[in-house]
């Protein structure tokens, strides 16, 4: 199974900081990388797809890089509404993995 | 507007089964491989089943292997799991998705 390692587990961040949040697999995943934000009691919403895709709808301060096994998503500008769980989830290779994910607040 | 409407949801006894249902609108769903993700109070996100567009494939994490059934019925755009012999570790919120689009996801509680 590919092993998704995602950090930092917990970040506090300022009002229009930008940061930034890291997934490692385990093995080459080829840009089949997604991003999702969660809120509390709702369903995620997809942020990224292909690793740098940025999904209809979705605020232009989010992006997403990456290749290989190491990917990134970037928030330039943290914004109230931010606020929120983050997992990435590779699409490469059966069983689908998830990140342990990364939960984001204002400081 | 897409729309995964997931139900069957509940509590339910260690072995025994339920069936949860996906109702899909607003998109083409036999064009679409679809998903069972689930969610264990305060926990991350995993994954639970896959099937591809016809149908003619699945895939299911090792945990229920043999015990859990995905299904479909795309004359109905309708998304399946059977979950037999149940276990308190599958206690989650159960999510269906596009991976694009996600439902609001069901609850499914295995208690004595």
């Amino acid at each position: 199974d590919i092993q998704m390692t995602q950090s930092p587990a917990s970040l506090s961040a300022s009002l229009g900081e930008t940061v930034s949040i890291e997934c490692l697999a385990s093995e080459d995943i080829y840009s089949y990388l997604a991003w999702y934000q969660q809120k509390p009691g709702k369903s995620p919403q997809l942020l990224i797809y292909a690793a740098n895709r940025l999904q209809d709808g979705v605020p232009s301060r989010f992006s997403g890089s990456g290749s290989g096994t190491q990917y990134s998503l970037k928030i330039s500008g943290m914004q109230p509404e931010d606020e929120g769980d983050y997992f990435c989830l590779q699409g490469s290779k059966f069983p689908l993995t998830f990140g342990s994910g990364t939960k984001l607040e204002i400081k | 507007e897409v729309q995964l409407v997931e139900s069957g949801g509940g509590l339910v006894q260690p072995g025994r089964s339920l069936k949860l249902s996906c109702a899909a609108s607003g998109f083409t769903f036999s064009n679409y491989g679809m998903h069972w993700i689930r969610q264990a109070p305060t926990k991350g996100l995993e994954w639970v089943a896959s099937i591809s567009p016809s149908g003619g494939s699945t895939y299911y994490r090792d945990s229920v292997k043999g015990r859990f059934t995905i299904s479909r019925d795309n004359a109905k755009s309708t998304l399946y799991l059977q979950m037999d012999s149940l276990r308190s570790e599958d206690t989650a919120t159960y999510y269906c998705a596009t991976l694009r689009d996600w439902g609001q996801g069901v609850m499914v509680t295995v208690s004595s």
